[in-house]
């Protein structure tokens, strides 16, 4: 099973900054399966990028992923206000079970 | 735009069988495009993977899970359904349904959820 940590655990930032969310897996994804995900409070999480760098449609910009192999990165280059959420990321690149990271929650500062 | 929506009971007593079921609309559960899954989520933690399903029937499941897990999928009414045995307390959780690009083995990114439910296990 591959085991998927993110860090930090809290990010507290202003609005406009630049938010860096990392995902380490205990070993290499395959084919950079990897997708990251946004939850609110009381809502179903909601897709943000898929395959390590691909948007989900509706997804501006100012979100990426980049990374391969064991060490992965959510980029959000301005914050702005409906930003501040738990971030999960996920590995779907071998065998199963697919898994979560433990999450980073984005926090205003 | 495609929906899910998750149907159960919300309170089941220790050592039962949770049984759910979700609806997809707007949008077909046979297309090849996709795997259909379940996610479940304790109060105040992270997701879990439960497992996934295909048109034909494939099954995918979390081995941590494996031996109590059932899912299951009906075409003709375009649902598919989870089944959980011999819950304990730790089972209490708000369980998604969800759609997942087929990528590989069963796995691939969830691209659109059900609004999730919870579930509570108590006597």
């Amino acid at each position: 099973e591959i085991v998927l940590t993110q860090s930090p655990g809290t990010l507290s930032l202003s609005p406009g900054e630049r938010a860096t969310l990392s995902c380490r897996a205990s070993q290499s994804v395959n084919s950079n399966y990897v997708a990251w995900y946004q939850q609110k409070s009381g809502q179903a999480p909601r897709l943000l990028i898929y395959g390590a760098s691909i948007r989900a449609t509706g997804i501006p910009d100012r979100v990426s992923g980049s990374g391969s192999g064991t060490d992965f990165t959510l980029t959000i280059s301005r914050l702005e206000p409906e930003d501040f959420a738990m971030y999960y990321c996920q590995q779907y690149g071998s065998s199963p079970p697919w898994t979560f990271g433990q999450g980073t929650k984005v926090e205003i500062k | 735009q495609l929906q899910l929506q998750e149907s159960g009971p919300g309170l089941v007593k220790p050592s039962e069988t949770l049984s759910l079921t979700c609806i997809v609309s707007a949008g077909s559960i046979s297309s090849s495009r996709y795997y259909w899954g379940w996610i479940r989520q304790p109060p105040g933690k992270g997701l879990e993977w439960i497992g996934s399903i295909y048109y034909s029937g494939s099954t995918y499941y979390n081995p941590s899970l494996r031996s109590r897990v059932t899912i299951s999928v009906d075409t003709s009414k375009n649902q598919f359904s989870l089944k959980l045995s011999s819950l304990t307390a730790a089972d209490t959780a708000v369980y998604y349904c969800a759609r997942s690009l087929a990528a590989a083995g069963g796995g691939g990114p969830l691209d659109d959820w059900g609004q999730g439910t919870l579930v509570t296990v108590s006597s």
